[in-house]
């Protein structure tokens, strides 16, 4: 077990809905990543979050936002929802210092649009 | 877009064997991961080796990385039913935030 915690576990939601996730991190961990899995498929980077403030972006459009609290607790937001969003959206805290670079995982939050 | 792709996609060996999967990448890298994901669920940190390094081990894990030809290999001796799992590369770019990019992935099958 890694201390990352992420709910909901499964979540079924309809075209054109909104949906939050929302992630733990780890103790000490300063930053958030989130990621989308398509079935068969590894994860894609969406974003990342240093200290509140996102500090990076894949190639996800704006209707996906993020946002991290001071708690280092994180939320992914997805708008207008479509049949490709359904996915395993993952995300992973880690400590942000010297170049390096070791992520938690959480175990994930499965969403099914239809 | 996927970063590194792995070879092969899919592997099956009997328990005790030794398994080698590999990963090639294209831009400049800060270091590469090796990540293990146990039925869809989250993904557990295996090794991590920086760009200045050749060779690193962990118990029965040993990770090659060779910036020249933008690959990497993991091997992982007398393999065990429990490791039946999909195996990922990760790399994080050089420079600027340190995005983490996964590749494809390879699954293993480990038959006792």
């Amino acid at each position: 077990e890694t201390g990352v915690t992420q709910s909901p576990t499964h979540l079924i939601k309809t075209r054109g809905q909104q949906v939050t996730l929302r992630c733990s991190s780890q103790s000490g961990h300063n930053t958030v990543s989130w990621y989308q899995q398509a079935l068969g498929q590894g994860p894609q980077f969406i974003f990342q979050y240093y200290r509140e403030e996102e500090n990076g972006r894949g190639n996800f459009p704006p209707r996906f936002s993020g946002l991290q609290f001071p708690n280092y607790s994180s939320e992914l937001n997805v708008n207008a929802l479509e049949l490709d969003d359904s996915a395993l959206y993952l995300c992973a805290s880690s400590l942000l210092a010297g170049g390096l670079y070791e992520q938690y995982f959480g175990p994930g939050t499965r969403l099914t649009v239809t | 877009s996927q970063q590194g792709e792995e070879d092969p996609q899919a592997l099956s060996i009997q328990e005790g064997e030794n398994a080698t999967m590999n990963c090639s990448y294209k831009t400049s890298i800060n270091n590469l991961q090796w990540y293990r994901q146990n039925s869809g669920r989250g993904l557990v940190h295996l090794i991590l080796i920086r760009s200045n390094e050749r060779e690193k081990h962990s118990g029965r894990l040993r990770v090659t990385l060779d910036t020249s030809k933008k690959s990497s290999s993991l091997l992982i001796t007398a393999s065990r039913a429990a490791g039946t799992a999909s195996y990922f590369c990760a790399t994080v770019a050089s420079g600027g935030y340190q995005k983490v990019t996964f590749g494809t992935g390879t699954k293993l099958q480990v038959i006792p």
